[in-house]
């Protein structure tokens, strides 16, 4: 079955940088595009960044544009999200999600979730 | 405008059946898709597309949409529908947005 499996999260001090993992299986993980999104505590979803099934196109939320980067390689079936100069508002759950369309389908949906890595931002 | 907004709070009679609705200009252009999200899980996708559900979703779930308003529609709610209710669709810069979520509760 479809399965997505995040990792990497932990307790960091502002202004330190985290590199989070996410490893898929039971699906072509290179046929598909994938996103980072996140959950503050207490809080809703926050869509965070997308990146196009061959990695050649990627978007970001304006909050994290040019601190994250969002990269995979199709031969490990893994999806990385960098996050540097890392502040307490980026502390949440932070999931990867498949995308059942392309990047610019008119039906777009995240029809498979991780269960999520927790990133605290504390000093 | 990539915003779409949601009423914070919704409830609903044990067995009755319950609107919650997103607004928003990309709805007009997007179709909007719908997350069942419950304490300490992960989101999961009930509705896509005009109104399709995905395998294992129950038929109470449906959705449905007017000018730049969607709308989820539980029909003969039960006590595991209550849960967080986000909407998302597509921004104008191919990025993704969500609504704020909708609490459902079900007395």
């Amino acid at each position: 079955q479809v399965q997505l499996v995040e990792s990497g999260g932990g307790v960091v001090q502002p202004g330190m940088s985290l590199r989070l993992s996410c490893e898929a299986s039971g699906f072509t993980f290179s046929n598909y595009v994938v996103h980072w999104v996140r959950q503050a505590p207490g809080k809703g979803l926050e869509w965070v960044a997308v990146l196009s099934y061959d990695g050649t196109n990627k978007l970001y939320t304006d909050s994290v544009r040019g601190r994250f980067t969002i990269s995979r390689d199709n031969s490990r079936n893994t999806l990385y999200l960098q996050m540097d100069s890392l502040r307490a508002e980026d502390t949440a759950v932070y999931y990867c999600a498949r995308d059942r369309a392309t990047l610019t389908g008119v039906s777009p949906a995240f029809d498979s979730w991780g269960q999520g890595t927790l990133v605290s931002v504390s000093s | 405008s990539s915003e779409l907004t949601q009423d914070p709070i919704v409830s609903v009679a044990l067995g009755q059946t319950v609107r919650i609705a997103c607004q928003g200009d990309s709805l007009r252009k997007f179709y909007a898709s719908w997350y069942q999200q419950k304490p300490g899980q992960a989101p999961v996708l009930v509705i896509y597309g005009k109104n399709n559900r995905p395998s294992g979703i129950p038929d109470r779930f449906s959705g449905s949409s007017s000018g730049n308003t969607t709308s989820l529609t539980i029909t003969g709610a039960q006590a595991e529908d209550e849960a967080d209710y986000y909407c998302s669709s597509r921004g104008n810069r191919d990025n993704r947005v969500f609504g704020g979520g909708t609490k459902l509760t079900v007395l």
